[in-house]
């Protein structure tokens, strides 16, 4: 595909259970962010990758989230034991190199009931 | 402490030119300024960057003075469908070393018939 991809679209999901929301970026794009957007709020960085490896995991905001990234290629964002104020919108974005344009996913949206 | 300032929501009527202000006082020298644009439901889009001086593309033009402690993104002739929130970015570097792209609140521009 042209562009960044994610799935899945929409995830809802029981208090307590696991997920993992997946982000292909346009291929060739070595850096990789992952942002949370709570409903009419602004974007909340997470974790950014520069090829495989992430130089900066402070902005997740537990033990709970992890991610990885393989191939320089595909990454997963993994929520464990999810939590109500877990529910957003989780957007992925990839860019040729840092300082250059990012291009952004349409997000999967998270509802955990 | 905030990277960027913007103002929270701006209102303007179609076919005016909208000017959005950041301020960045404590903007690093190697710190490139960038404008991103989000239409509700969909993750944002960039629109333009500039280091110094003016740019202009197809879209927007970007005004940064020779201080740098601030940017103005310029939208000429505004339509119904620039109703967005609009972010300004700078770089900000990682405990890695990498630069990573925060995004703060954003301005919210509403345009009127």
């Amino acid at each position: 595909g042209a562009g960044v991809s994610q799935s899945p679209s929409n995830k809802v999901t029981e208090k307590g259970k696991d997920v993992e929301l997946r982000c292909d970026p346009i291929s060739g794009h070595t850096a990789l962010y992952w942002y949370r957007q709570r409903l009419g709020q602004g974007l909340e960085f997470l974790i950014y990758f520069q090829g495989n490896s992430a130089p900066d995991k402070s902005g997740l905001p537990s033990d709970r989230f992890s991610a990885e990234r393989t191939g320089e290629s595909v990454s997963t964002l993994t929520i464990q034991r999810t939590q109500q104020e877990d529910s957003a919108v989780y957007l992925c974005a990839s860019s040729p190199w840092m300082n250059t344009e990012a291009f952004f996913g349409q997000g999967t949206r998270l509802t955990v009931v | 402490l905030a990277k960027t300032t913007q103002p929270i929501s701006m209102d303007s009527y179609e076919g005016q030119e909208v000017n959005i202000t950041c301020s960045h006082n404590n903007i690093a020298t190697n710190d490139y300024i960038t404008w991103y644009q989000q239409f509700p439901s969909q993750g944002p889009r960039f629109i333009i960057q500039g280091y110094k001086t003016k740019v202009t593309n197809e879209v927007a033009s970007l005004f940064i003075p020779a201080d740098r402690k601030s940017s103005t993104l310029s939208l000429p002739r505004v339509s119904l469908s620039d109703t967005a929130v609009y972010y300004c970015l700078v770089g900000e570097m990682s405990s890695g070393g990498y630069n990573k792209l925060i995004f703060g609140a954003g301005t919210r521009l509403a345009v009127h018939p």
